[in-house]
């Protein structure tokens, strides 16, 4: 059973930073890339990142380039998404998601970050 | 950026109606679009890739067609275990960006 369990959320402050994990099992986590994806509270989906299964490629989205990193350790079966000089607009749920053809077949069940003073 | 654009932004309907949910994209993304169902405090589930592939265990009254820029998910016969937000998602560039989102409310 494919599982994907993210960690690392919480409350934070404007200007600050934060690393989230995902762990990931089930499957072969090094044949796949993966995905973080947020959702703002009350608000639509917003795709943040994705790295290639042997790290050598990551694309941003526009609100976050510059500011969050994605990587993955492959021999732990984790990938990471560390944010920092982190917004008020940044509040959301991340979800960390495996990316199937094009697609994000499976889903985390989230982590919150709060960027608030 | 490909700019995804959901509608309806919300719908009312009732059990075993018929409705439809359209997305258009700002650019052709072939066939690149993938349907997700959200229920509130639930992750996204993904019921159709490659605009009309059904995931597994994605019971048949849903159905997905289109390509281009054009695309619908169509759900024949509503049951009371689809009321939930519908989100459309294009695959064919990164960023991978999703449309505002469908909220389909029991009337």
């Amino acid at each position: 059973e494919v599982q994907l369990v993210e960690s690392g959320g919480g409350l934070v402050q404007p200007g600050g930073s934060l690393r989230l994990s995902c762990a990931a099992s089930g499957f072969t986590f090094s044949s796949f890339w993966m995905s973080w994806v947020r959702q703002a509270p009350g608000k639509g989906l917003e795709w943040v990142a994705d790295i290639k299964q042997d790290g050598s490629e990551r694309y941003y989205g526009d609100s976050v380039k510059g500011r969050f990193t994605i990587s993955r350790d492959n021999a732990k079966n984790s990938v990471y998404l560390q944010m920092n000089t982190l917004r008020a607009e940044d509040t959301a749920v991340y979800y960390c998601a495996r990316e199937g053809t094009r697609d994000n077949d499976y889903w985390g069940q989230g982590t919150l970050v709060t960027v608030s003073s | 950026d490909i700019q995804m654009t959901q509608s309806p932004s919300s719908l009312s309907a009732s059990v075993g109606d018929r409705v439809t949910i359209t997305c258009r994209a700002s650019q052709s993304i072939k066939n690149y679009l993938n349907w997700y169902q959200q229920k509130p405090g639930k992750a996204p589930k993904l019921l159709i890739s490659a605009a009309s592939s059904f995931q597994s265990g994605v019971p048949s009254r849903f159905s997905g067609s289109g390509s281009g820029t054009d695309f619908t998910l169509t759900i024949s016969s509503l049951q009371p275990e689809d009321f939930a937000t519908y989100y459309c998602q294009q695959g064919y560039t990164t960023p991978f960006t999703f449309g505002q989102g469908t909220k389909l409310e029991i009337k």
